[in-house]
């Protein structure tokens, strides 16, 4: 089924540990973006691309990273990870000017312990 | 850029009455105008979408309204049931080619169902 897939949904991780969290798509979408929200909170926007080899940083200020090395793939990767990080991290997609809302991954929930 | 403020933060409303949350956004030139449901530890989910050219949209339940002179648009949700329970956010886009556009989210509304 077509769909946006995040792993882990959940992942707890002592501080200064390097993680990456995933997202893929099977949707054939161009653009994705990362948002940080807390739980039932504002959704923040802190990474998007528009295509392969296209990253650019949200409306949040962020610490990750992220990478579009092909469509379909947009991992999020903290270097150093620390307590203030703990937040939910969800995924997105959409076509390039033709589809107009968003589909959502189910996010994964990270902890720094 | 564009700017959505949403209203209330917070909603409780019996079971069977309405529901109406209202959006303001910015920018004259935004067109599309999606509303997105969460549950509780769930991803949030298109539930309903208007575009400019209309100024109403219904959908069983739930319907949405349009006013581009006044910039607003909001959720109409009938006869509430505990199932809607959730945060909602609008959300405005510029158009008619999206292409390098994004949505610009509202902050949320909680809706509480009371039984």
């Amino acid at each position: 089924e077509a769909d946006i897939y995040q792993t882990p949904r959940y992942l707890v991780i002592g501080t200064g540990k390097k993680i990456t969290l995933e997202c893929s798509q099977t949707m054939g979408h161009d653009k994705m973006y990362w948002y940080q929200q807390d739980p039932g909170m504002e959704l923040h926007l802190i990474h998007y691309s528009y295509g392969v080899n296209s990253t650019e940083k949200g409306d949040l200020s962020s610490e990750s990273t992220v990478s579009r090395i092909r469509t379909e793939h947009f991992p999020l990767t903290l270097e150093s990870a620390r307590p203030s990080h703990t937040s939910q991290y969800l995924c997105a997609s959409s076509d390039l000017g033709t589809n107009y809302g968003y589909t959502f991954g189910s996010g994964t929930r990270l902890t720094v312990v | 850029g564009e700017n959505v403020e949403q209203h209330p933060s917070t909603l409780s409303v019996q079971e069977g009455d309405s529901a109406v949350i209202k959006c303001t956004y910015s920018d004259s030139a935004s067109n599309y105008f999606p509303w997105y449901k969460q549950e509780l530890g769930k991803r949030p989910q298109l539930i309903i979408d208007i575009r400019s050219n209309v100024g109403e949209k219904k959908d069983q339940r739930i319907a949405v309204t349009l006013n581009k002179t006044a910039k607003h648009f909001s959720l109409h949700i009938t006869e509430t049931q505990p199932e809607d329970s959730a945060v909602y956010f609008c959300a405005a886009v510029r158009g008619p080619n999206f292409g390098n556009e994004k949505l610009t989210f509202g902050t949320g509304t909680r809706l509480t169902i009371i039984p």
